[in-house]
């Protein structure tokens, strides 16, 4: 069964830092990784997807890197602003034969970017 | 185009009472996904649908919840006789036709909060 862990819980920095978010995941055997965003009292935003064939993929200030063998993925973030202020969730894609279908969700970072 | 919309996006119940969530995929999207999420809780998946068909089941409580998602209008989340447990938000998200294996990028809705009284 995939386990999707996230590290760390919280994480409070000041503006301007760069900074990572950690996501790692039990079974290597995968389609695709995402990363999203979620803000108090709202939906998800999808921020990045790597498919299982790619390292990384980049947006704007965000960076996210795949390591499939590994289990594992980061999220960079760079001169982070306090509207980056969110709670992000890492989630995989199962290759399951014949098991459930959809995301795997990690419990999620939440971030605080001090003014 | 309009992103997937949820309503109601607050609904409170007493125990034992019907609720229904109902959620419009985005346009072009044929394939819709339930997740829920608890209080504290990371989003755990729930049914996965295409019109008039259930394909993955599996991460719905097997009594009690039920999904559709008919040849025309909404797909919806039916859940019956709510219980304290049931309180969460349950969040919707569709993706366009997948071409390749895999989920491909999902596009979640705002979500519904149930309150369970």
């Amino acid at each position: 069964k995939q386990e999707v862990t996230q590290i760390p819980a919280a994480l409070s920095v000041p503006e301007g830092e760069n900074l990572v978010l950690n996501c790692s995941f039990t079974d290597s055997a995968i389609y695709n990784l995402q990363w999203f965003r979620q803000d108090p009292g709202k939906g998800l935003t999808s921020l990045l997807l790597i498919q299982s064939s790619q390292r990384e993929q980049t947006s704007g200030r965000l960076n996210a890197s795949l390591d499939k063998s590994s289990g594992r993925s980061t999220l960079y973030i760079a001169a982070s602003q306090p509207g980056d202020s969110a709670t992000y969730l890492c989630a995989v894609d199962v290759r399951s034969g014949g098991g459930a279908d959809g995301l795997t969700f990690g419990k999620g970072t939440h971030l605080i970017i001090q003014p | 185009n309009a992103g997937v919309m949820q309503n109601p996006r607050h609904l409170v119940r007493r125990r034992g009472q019907e609720a229904r969530l109902r959620c419009s995929p985005m346009k072009g999207h044929s394939h819709v996904y339930w997740y829920r999420q608890l209080p504290e809780e990371g989003l755990k998946f729930m049914v996965y649908l295409q019109k008039e068909n259930i394909i993955d089941e599996s991460g719905m409580p097997k009594e009690r919840f039920s999904a559709e998602f008919p040849k025309e209008g909404p797909s919806i989340l039916r859940i019956q006789q709510v219980v304290r447990g049931d309180s969460a938000a349950y969040f919707c998200a569709s993706s366009p036709p997948r071409p390749k294996p895999g989920t491909g990028e999902l596009f979640f809705g705002e979500g519904s909060r149930l309150t369970v009284l």
